[in-house]
């Protein structure tokens, strides 16, 4: 089975901080994608990397920025955190044209 | 605009009951993958099905059920018999060949199946 762990389930965060979220896949995966997910409005893309040191923006990138350095890792980054980022982050991985296997998410509130 | 629609943002039903949700989707490629996740209420996204544009053919599993009709440009889900366990929010998603591996998503429909 596919396995997408993301670091936090819940996070609180202030106005202003650099926020962290991690994301990591044990399938050799090469695709990774960030969505946040806003009532309404469904998943909205973020950022997504096809390799390693790759990555490509979205739907929605502002404000936002992602490092892969290894194969299994994602990380997303809020620079400058602001309370319009309070959201539900979801993190996915694929194999190349293939479905997105996503992980449990980490619901952010920024105050 | 928006390339995936869910009007039903909120269904309520009784368990045993039948009920469809709805997807209709714009699209100017030939060839397109259509899909369906639930969300739980744990949050993970869960894959239920994929569908190329090239196969129409209605798909089963269990008591779920999917109707992919091209002419109207639509892709609905069907659980019959629901149960209390099917409460979720469900999305439909749309691939297009020419975006890669991106997908871009419905708002989802909530349902609820009371007991």
């Amino acid at each position: 089975d596919v396995k997408v762990t993301q670091s936090s389930r819940y996070l609180v965060k202030r106005t202003g901080e650099k926020v962290f979220l991690e994301c990591v896949q044990d399938m050799d995966h090469e695709n990774m994608f960030w969505y946040r997910q806003d009532p309404g409005l469904g998943l909205r893309l973020i950022y997504f990397s096809y390799d390693v040191k790759m990555k490509e923006k979205g739907d929605i990138p502002e404000g936002y920025s992602v490092s892969r350095e290894k194969k299994e890792r994602f990380s997303l980054i809020l620079e400058s955190a602001s309370t319009n980022q309070t959201s539900m982050y979801l993190c996915a991985s694929s194999l190349s044209l293939h479905e997105q296997y996503f992980g449990p998410g980490t619901r952010l509130t920024v105050t | 605009a928006q390339k995936v629609t869910q009007a039903q943002t909120e269904i309520s039903v009784v368990e045993k009951e039948d009920v469809t949700l709805d997807c209709v989707y714009e699209t100017r490629d030939t060839t397109y993958y259509l899909f369906w996740y639930k969300q739980p209420p744990s949050g993970e996204l869960v894959f239920l099905i994929r569908r190329n544009s090239f196969d129409e053919q209605n798909e089963i599993s269990g008591r779920y059920s999917w109707n992919f009709q091209k002419s109207t440009s639509s892709f609905n889900f069907t659980i019959t018999a629901s149960q209390v366990v099917d409460s979720a929010v469900y999305f439909c998603a749309l691939r297009e060949n020419n975006a890669g591996n991106m997908l871009t998503f419905g708002g989802g429909t909530r349902l609820m199946v009371k007991p």
